[in-house]
């Protein structure tokens, strides 16, 4: 079983929709979470801390369900340039571990 | 600040010939961290380093090398390149438990 799982996607969305992402890890003592964004052939950008409380940043709402191990990454009123893969990331002081990414794609 | 740096930004190798990748960052930052990409997949760590002077084995090790003698620095060894190495190799850093930075990466070909 991989450390971070993710649905690879594509998420094929039409601009102003509303799309959410969900990613489960197995690692019960990690300790950081994020999601990063990583354009084509570029290197992952962050995107988002994620706290347990749940936090947003303008139309990206992120959440964490410790007790299931659970990730999620909401987008609202999707634009042209979030089309990217979206990569879930946990761990702690010496590592993180990213999941494999999902697709997403923002049409017109 | 600059950041995380890498060099060269592409390169193209012939089979069995090597190459150091470059990696430096200015954050001061302890953790520092090589990946390799594959088109179309995920990230995998190759090797990490948590402190000059100190370096561990990530998941995909093999025919790498790193040394670690300065907390800027974080060069990776490629000893006899093979076709399967050809991939794209992101170097990062961190400290504590914040984010990462990544590096733009470097673009190796081995034919």
């Amino acid at each position: 079983r991989k450390e971070v799982e993710q649905d690879p996607g594509p998420f094929n969305v039409p601009e102003g929709a509303t799309v959410a992402f969900n990613c489960t890890y197995s690692n019960s003592a990690s300790q950081s979470f994020f999601w990063y964004r990583q354009d084509c052939r570029k290197e992952p950008k962050l995107l988002m801390s994620v706290y347990s409380s749940g936090n947003e940043d303008g139309r990206f709402t992120a959440q964490l369900n410790r007790a299931s191990q659970y990730i999620s990454l909401l987008i609202r009123d999707s634009k042209l340039s979030d089309s990217a893969t979206y990569l879930c990331v946990t761990g702690g002081y010496n590592k993180l571990t990213f999941g494999a990414g999902t697709r997403l794609a923002v049409h017109p | 600040n600059a950041g995380v740096t890498q060099t060269p930004k592409f390169r193209i190798l012939k089979i069995g010939q090597s190459m150091t990748l470059q990696c430096t960052q200015d954050m001061n930052h302890n953790y520092m961290y090589w990946y390799r990409q594959d088109p179309g997949m995920g990230l995998k760590l190759i090797y990490y380093s948590v402190g000059a002077g100190i370096t561990d084995k990530g998941e995909v090790p093999n025919g790498y090398n790193v040394s670690r003698s300065t907390t800027e620095d974080f060069p990776l060894r490629l000893e006899l390149a093979a076709p399967s190495q050809t991939s794209v190799y992101f170097c990062a850093s961190k400290e504590g438990a914040y984010e990462q930075y990544f590096g733009p990466g470097t673009r190796l070909t081995v034919t």
